[in-house]
């Protein structure tokens, strides 16, 4: 079936630091989301983006953070700079359209900050 | 239930057994969504049942919707080891371009 990929699968980094998640997203999708996972709990609602906007962003989206899909590349999370509580694996999805319901989702990147 | 303050539950049964999972919600939803996720794995739908529905089928799934309560449950019949998953509901809260996602179930088929 249609796949969402991510890259990286895992990532590192030092408290501060600036972060780019990338997911590539199918083909001929049109809405895009970001979701965030801490372990053990509920996947929860980051931002979703569609014709090159935020459509809308939960408490969550942090001032610090960005989504972009420049040129129908990569839709990426940007993080910067970092802090401890933004370790959590954060999946990407996409729907391919208004009248599609189904989110299809990415393998999701697990983030590590020390 | 996945709704609420309580933790990921978990749930061990035999293969062959059936088994039920059940969701409340609090919001009005256009659709519940059941996904589950592999260890290790991003959720995969499995199935969705929309609010004019109040049951749904697939293969051995079966999905049911009660608006009144908002409430679903996902049984899953004869169940087998490959069933072994952490299930989710998920509903768009008011219709919303959003999931929110219950605690969801792990759910153990011992062979």
């Amino acid at each position: 079936g249609p796949k969402v990929l991510q890259i990286p699968s895992h990532q590192i980094i030092d408290m501060g630091q600036m972060v780019t998640l990338n997911c590539d997203p199918v083909s001929n999708h049109l809405y895009f989301y970001w979701y965030k996972q801490i372990l053990g709990q509920q996947m929860e609602f980051l931002v979703n983006f569609y014709n090159g906007k935020v459509m809308e962003k939960s408490k969550l989206f942090k001032d610090q953070f960005s989504v972009e899909r420049p040129d129908g590349s990569y839709f990426t999370l940007k993080i910067q700079p970092t802090a401890l509580e933004d370790s959590a694996v954060y999946f990407c999805a996409s729907r391919r359209g208004r009248n599609y319901a189904e989110q299809f989702f990415g393998p999701g990147t697990r983030l590590t900050v020390l | 239930s996945q709704w609420g303050e309580e933790n990921l539950q978990a749930l061990s049964i035999q293969e062959g057994e059936d088994v039920t999972m059940n969701c409340s919600y609090k919001t009005y939803t256009t659709v519940v969504h059941w996904y589950r996720q592999d260890s290790g794995r991003g959720p995969a739908l499995i199935i969705l049942i929309r609010s004019n529905e109040r049951e749904k089928r697939s293969g051995r799934l079966r999905a049911t919707l009660d608006t009144s309560s908002q409430s679903s449950s996902l049984s899953i019949t004869a169940a087998q080891c490959e069933d072994t998953a952490v299930y989710f509901c998920a509903t768009d809260p008011g219709g919303a371009d959003r999931l929110t996602f219950g605690k969801g179930t792990q759910l153990i088929i011992q062979p």
